[in-house]
């Protein structure tokens, strides 16, 4: 199993670019990475998927450079409302959905 | 209702109590999941289900006991728990479990636990 790791926290501004890094160095041929968002009180919520190059909605953009040891999640102007702690999954996708959750980044924007 | 649902939102028990955690998904998914999320701690993968057959136990006590009579629903029994079992209970679904194809999970609001 790839074990993920993100910063424990980061603070940002509103209307500033927030990216967030997370690595997994042990990533396998098949799995994919997966981001998902969690605010307080609440389950979390799927954000973006990825497995190479650059993926991008209406949310967020993933990175992910060649070697896929590593990936980056960027939001785009954040607002109050994206504080929240985002977490980074790697796993293969036909395995069960076994993606297991890290600690996640707690994202704090300010005003 | 929509999306994933889960009642009780805030449950207190006695170590000694019996009660169930319910979910319910109005999706149409056939794959159904138990986490654990303690203080400070990572999501736990607890159960997992899929087309109402468990296909996953995490070493989980047996204190903890899941059922799941249908693809819509997803019980999760407690009995006997101790202190350090505390935690928000989260339910999730997602189309499938095991395809070639990553698949989504849709979480619930979860159920917040406190055990005296």
């Amino acid at each position: 199993l790839a074990k993920t790791t993100q910063p424990i926290s980061m603070d940002s501004y509103e209307g500033q670019e927030v990216n967030i890094t997370c690595s997994h160095n042990n990533i396998a041929t098949n799995d994919y990475i997966t981001w998902y968002q969690q605010f307080p009180s609440q389950g979390p919520r799927f954000i973006i998927q990825g497995y190479k190059t650059k993926v991008t909605n209406e949310v967020a953009s993933l990175f992910i450079p060649a070697d896929r040891k590593s990936s980056t999640l960027s939001l785009p102007r954040v607002s109050l409302s994206d504080t929240a702690v985002y977490y980074c999954l790697v796993g293969d996708v036909s395995n069960f959905n076994k993606f297991y959750f890290g600690s996640g980044t707690k994202l704090n924007v300010k005003p | 209702e929509t999306g994933v649902t889960q009642t009780p939102r805030h449950l207190v028990m006695g170590m000694t109590n019996k009660k169930s955690l319910k979910c319910e998904q109005h999706l149409g998914h056939n794959a159904m999941y138990w986490y654990k999320q303690s203080a400070k701690k990572p999501l736990e993968l607890m159960f997992v289900y899929s087309l109402e057959e468990r296909v996953e136990n995490n070493s989980v006590p047996s204190r903890f006991s899941p059922e799941c009579p249908n693809s819509s629903h997803l019980f999760l029994h407690l009995h006997t728990l101790q202190p350090e079992d505390s935690a928000l209970y989260l339910c999730a679904s997602s189309q499938d479990a095991g395809t070639i194809t990553y698949n989504e999970q849709f979480f619930g609001p979860g159920t917040r636990l406190t055990v005296l």
